[in-house]
């Protein structure tokens, strides 16, 4: 059936350095994609989204890139700093009303 | 997160209990969500409220009764659950137009179903 899911289930990363989080969907008929960030005990909080007439979105520290052939997602992060620590999910959706979240990919950032 | 509030934050109930979840969103949104995160699962769509009329019931056990009042709150109604329902029951709003479809989620209420 149709999926969304996360290459990496953690992510270890040094402060400072620029982290990659990556995701694979596979409904060919997702036009809009989210990257939330959820830190223990709070809810998803969004990040940034990209429609898929782009390919590249860029945020404060964030940019997401969408490649529509291979069916990834990724969102990069620069100069990762300890706030950042936390779970991040990729959701995709079509023209219904559901977002399809992937599992998350746990991001720990050391110093 | 202080655009969507959850009330309670926690809840403990028996399998004989009933309780209701509680979502209120303050950002003018017209569509409203219910979802579960359980450990080392995806979240998982519930409910979708849009204008008030519920226009998806991801085959939910009717142990789970949502209500919408108002564009602003939803309620989750629960009554003999079982253990397997313990989870983050999180509340989630959006504009639903083609512009803009962000879904913005609440902190969520963490229940334990004993």
């Amino acid at each position: 059936g149709e999926s969304v899911g996360l290459h990496l289930p953690t992510l270890s990363v040094q402060e400072g350095d620029n982290s990659i989080i990556n995701c694979a969907y596979s409904n060919s008929a997702s036009d809009y994609f989210i990257w939330y960030k959820q830190e223990s005990g709070k809810g998803p909080q969004f990040i940034i989204d990209i429609r898929s007439n782009m390919d590249k979105r860029q945020g404060q520290r964030v940019t997401v890139l969408l490649n529509k052939t291979v069916k990834h997602l990724s969102l990069q992060i620069a100069a990762t700093q300890p706030g950042d620590s936390a779970v991040y999910f990729c959701a995709e959706k079509d023209s219904g009303y559901a977002l399809n979240f992937g599992k998350g990919t746990s991001l720990l950032v050391t110093p | 997160e202080t655009g969507v509030t959850q009330t309670p934050r926690h809840l403990v109930m028996g399998m004989t209990n009933k309780k209701s979840l509680k979502c209120e969103q303050h950002l003018g949104h017209n569509a409203m969500y219910w979802y579960k995160q359980s450990a080392k699962k995806p979240l998982e769509l519930m409910f979708v409220y849009n204008f008030k009329e519920q226009t998806e019931n991801n085959s939910v056990p009717s142990r789970f009764s949502p209500e919408c009042p108002n564009s602003s709150h939803l309620f989750l109604h629960l009554h003999t659950l079982q253990p397997e329902d313990s989870a983050l029951y999180l509340c989630a709003s959006s504009t639903r137009d083609s512009l803009q479809e962000t879904q913005y989620f609440g902190p969520g209420t963490r229940l334990l179903v004993l």
